[in-house]
């Protein structure tokens, strides 16, 4: 019940077009909906999120889309460049005992974006 | 504002030596902090968190354990490496809702 579900494993763009890494998740308690953003050899980097009230959220050329009623979620990368290419994350929030919260990690979306 | 910092970026060990990765986070008090390990693949497995001084809270069994001796401070630590125990390691802390956790810069170990 605490698993969050990324799909493609890998993706790959060319320039200019739209990326789409989808997310679902099975836990209705999770209550807050992460984004992370890898480059090789750092650390994840939080890219945008969203909470469950919400349909969308866009910031720049990243959005999150969320159907609360599937239990899905996904991003939106338009105008995809190649300096997007990198491992993204979709994660998501529920308690963990006390006041403690824990992330929930998909596996991950290499994506690559060839110029 | 609030940094975290995670040292050594890169280690080589031997199978059988010991381990000690560092973890603090300046700016901020009472933080919940987690290790996390990335294997070859890109998965991000959570290994321990603390809510506290001297609490901790183990997710998967294994080789490794971890202390936090102060508020900002958390140590990942091994007795004696595995082959098993190469990976990336990474420290994060969670400065509360709305926002998402905020990673350490990692460690790539390397047992051989």
């Amino acid at each position: 019940q605490q698993q969050v579900k990324q799909s493609p494993q890998s993706l790959i763009v060319q320039k200019g077009g739209i990326s789409i890494i989808n997310c679902a998740y099975e836990n209705t308690a999770f209550d807050y909906f992460p984004w992370y953003q890898q480059f090789p050899g750092k650390g994840p980097a939080l890219l945008i999120a969203i909470r469950p009230d919400v349909s969308e959220k866009k910031e720049g050329r990243f959005t999150i889309s969320f159907n609360k009623s599937a239990k899905q979620f996904s991003l939106h990368i338009m105008d995809s460049q190649p300096g997007d290419s990198a491992t993204y994350f979709c994660a998501a929030r529920g308690k963990s005992g006390g006041s403690n919260y824990k992330l929930t990690f998909g596996k991950g979306t290499l994506l690559t974006v060839n110029p | 504002s609030q940094t975290i910092h995670q040292w050594p970026a890169t280690l080589v060990q031997p199978v059988g030596s010991p381990l000690s990765l560092e973890c603090t986070v300046e700016g901020t008090s009472n933080p919940n902090l987690y290790w996390y390990r990335q294997a070859a693949g890109r998965g991000l497995q959570l290994l321990f968190y603390s809510v506290g001084i001297g609490q901790i809270s183990s997710e998967v069994p294994q080789n490794l354990s971890a202390s936090r001796p102060q508020d900002r401070q958390f140590i990942l630590s091994s007795k004696k490496l595995l082959l098993s125990d190469s990976g990336f390691y990474l420290c994060a802390w969670n400065p509360g809702y709305p926002y998402g956790y905020t990673f350490g810069s990692g460690t790539r170990l390397t047992v051989v």
